[in-house]
């Protein structure tokens, strides 16, 4: 089974702009998590999509945003970029059925905001 | 609220050398599920083993072993033999039930395995 794709890999976006990032789960899996990595913060979870709805939300604020479609495919939004926001963005998938599943990481995208 | 801490930012060893990663969690739930992954420098985190809560067993996988005590609220993480493929960070998480397995992540521990 090919495992998580994230596209693009990386990314340079300058203060005031926004930006898209994209997953594809494995096959088969309905959920897909997106977390963020800083050096600062560490990894922390945005929010989790299950079936094109939102099921659970980080604490990060509103210009943090993302959908799923019907193929399980999910974007992450980020409008207005902060400096702040440059951070490896790290995209997830599980089957979504049950609590504590595995989830497995895609190679993340890469956002350098100047 | 659930709270994982691994205390160790940085680990330096010397190839053939045994080292054990601390893990320490945090919560009030009774069912919950503990997680390693390895994230090499291309970024991407490797899952390496999951264990829930009822589940006391110490496991082992190759030069990896794991011991998992509920009474210390401890998941510790032992490679035996390194070698400079270990090299990593490595990252201990939890979810807890109910949470649609959602993880909470510790800093992780910087391996450097030298040869």
């Amino acid at each position: 089974k090919a495992g998580v794709t994230q596209t693009p890999r990386y990314l340079i976006k300058t203060r005031g702009q926004q930006v898209t990032l994209s997953c594809s789960p494995i096959s088969g899996h309905r959920s897909v998590s997106w977390y963020q990595q800083t050096p600062g913060q560490g990894l922390q979870f945005l929010f989790e999509y299950f079936s094109e709805t939102q099921r659970n939300k980080g604490n990060f604020p509103g210009r943090f945003s993302g959908r799923q479609f019907s193929n399980s495919r999910s974007e992450m939004n980020v409008s207005t970029l902060e400096l702040g926001d440059s951070a490896l963005y790290l995209c997830a998938s599980s089957l979504g059925t049950g609590d504590g599943e595995t989830q497995y990481f895609g190679p993340g995208t890469r956002l350098l905001v100047l | 609220a659930q709270k994982v801490t691994q205390a160790q930012t940085e680990i330096s060893v010397v190839e053939k050398e045994d080292v054990t990663l601390d893990c320490v969690y945090e919560t009030r739930d009774t069912t919950y599920y503990l997680f390693w992954y390895k994230q090499p420098p291309s970024g991407e985190l490797v899952f390496l083993i999951r264990r829930n809560s009822f589940d006391e067993q110490n496991e082992i996988s190759g030069r990896y072993s794991w011991n998992f005590q509920k009474s210390t609220s401890s998941f510790n993480f032992t490679i035996t033999a390194s070698q400079v493929v270990d090299s990593a960070v490595y990252f201990c998480a939890l979810s807890e039930a109910g949470g649609y397995s959602t993880l909470t992540f510790g800093k992780g521990t910087m391996l450097l395995v030298s040869p």
